[in-house]
């Protein structure tokens, strides 16, 4: 399996632009994460999905931000209207279901500026 | 309090020395714990899990969980300086998948 799959790898864009971040998750993995990671609060959980079905989206910032995941293999995670202040890498990760399982896999990561 | 505290580093050796990494975290309820390396550019990946107090061993890593006192740390014997990455400390509670990461303990090892 190639590993779970983000892209871009890297955006640059103008504050107050749509951003959309994807995701292909590891092929029979029924969990899907997105993460985003700063130098100031280190790595955060945004929302996870369970079978496609958000779980917890307690960790999105703000209205700006949504996620979804329309498929088993793929999912996207959408900034409007962008601001620098979400300038980070985001990185989405998936694992498999059961006890003691719970390794995650994680993406290249996408790195974003909003300039 | 936050919920995983660690060490922000540098934490400096030198090549051959051991390294101990320590995180405490808040949550009692925690059964598993998780630490994941990072290097500079790159995604996490897992390098060592551990469920019971105790000892867990794997090559030069290893485990320290102690529950009653909500503490585990990653020992890493005869550092290489292939070891230099940022460690993150992850506990995970049962019924919650998604695990929340410490800040991360960066390791320098000097040759």
């Amino acid at each position: 399996d190639a590993g779970v799959i983000q892209s871009p790898r890297h955006e640059v864009t103008e504050m107050g632009q749509e951003v959309t971040l994807r995701c292909k998750p590891i092929s029979g993995h029924d969990y899907l994460f997105w993460y985003r990671q700063t130098m100031m609060r280190g790595l955060e959980l945004l929302i996870y999905f369970n079978n496609n079905v958000p779980i917890d989206d307690s960790g999105m910032p703000e209205d700006r931000f949504s996620a979804k995941m329309p498929n088993a293999s793929f999912s996207t995670l959408k900034i409007q209207p962008s601001e620098p202040r979400d300038s980070a890498v985001y990185f989405c990760a998936s694992s498999l279901s059961g006890a003691l399982n719970e390794k995650l896999f994680f993406g290249s990561g996408t790195q974003l500026s909003v300039l | 309090q936050k919920e995983v505290e660690q060490n922000s580093g540098p934490l400096s050796v030198p090549e051959g020395a051991i390294a101990s990494l320590n995180c405490t975290y808040s949550d009692r309820v925690s059964q598993s714990f998780f630490w994941y390396r990072q290097y500079s550019g790159k995604s996490p990946e897992l390098i060592m899990s551990i469920y019971s107090n105790g000892d867990k061993e794997d090559g030069r890593f290893t485990a320290q969980l102690n529950k009653a006192s909500q503490y585990v740390s990653l020992l890493i014997r005869d550092s290489q300086p292939s070891d230099s990455a940022t460690y993150l400390c992850a506990p995970g509670t049962s019924g919650r998948r998604a695990l929340t990461f410490g800040s991360g303990t960066r390791l320098q090892v000097q040759p």
